[in-house]
């Protein structure tokens, strides 16, 4: 499978806790973003890398969230002090250079926090 | 701003009918991308269509077809012959070309149920 693939696909972790994602995109994609979705709701941009380079960074991504793209491969999103405010789903997508290609989702990550 | 706005938070169809689902859109690019996409349960986010500001054709794809009304800003995807593994999320997006980074901006999403 060539597909986005994201890890793990469910967190339950206990408020306070640390927790950390990951997201493999298709290899020849430079481009990489993070999603986060709540309930009811669209998809919310996080953050956005061009090879290892983050670019551009939300106001959603408080200083308890970090992230990075090592090499320009797979990323990481991390949460520090998880918070009850944080269940959501995380979505990674990646795309092309090209402006108008398509971005391909990965199938997320589920994270509650108890 | 850019935004994104989807009206109908729930639709039914009836097994092989049509059905549209509306969107609308905000920007003040002349440069943009629409884009539709399918959400199942399970979560993934499925590329259904994609429509370019400067295309002159409506985009079609398979039974996916986006009526693109620049003057009204409005990007209505049009299923046709509904199947039963249609029902799903739907969420129209556009590509924000303002910051270079091409991220998309999401509206809330239509919830689609086809009926047998």
């Amino acid at each position: 499978d060539t597909g986005v693939s994201q890890n793990p696909r469910h967190k339950i972790t206990k408020r306070g806790q640390n927790v950390t994602f990951r997201c493999d995109p298709i290899s020849e994609h430079n481009r990489l973003y993070w999603y986060r979705q709540t309930l009811g709701q669209g998809p919310e941009f996080l953050t956005y890398f061009q090879n290892e380079a983050q670019l551009e960074k939300s106001r959603l991504l408080s200083d308890r969230f970090s992230a990075e793209r090592p090499k320009g491969s797979f990323s990481t999103l991390e949460i520090q002090r998880t918070e009850q405010g944080d269940s959501a789903m995380y979505l990674c997508a990646s795309s092309t250079p090209r402006e108008y290609n398509e971005q391909f989702f990965g199938p997320g990550t589920r994270l509650t926090v108890l | 701003a850019q935004k994104i706005t989807q009206t109908q938070p729930g639709m039914f169809v009836q097994e092989k009918e049509a059905v549209t689902l509306d969107c609308t859109y905000d920007t003040s690019d002349q440069s943009y991308g629409l884009f539709w996409y399918k959400q199942p349960s399970s979560g993934e986010m499925i590329f259904l269509i994609y429509q370019g500001s400067y295309d002159e054709q409506n985009a079609t794809e398979g039974r996916y077809s986006l009526n693109f009304q620049k003057a009204r800003k409005s990007a209505n995807l049009v299923i046709s012959a509904s199947q039963l593994g249609d029902s799903a999320m739907y969420f129209c997006a556009m590509r924000d070309s303002l910051s270079g980074t091409y991220k998309y901006i999401f509206g809330t999403g239509t919830r689609l149920k086809v009926l047998a």
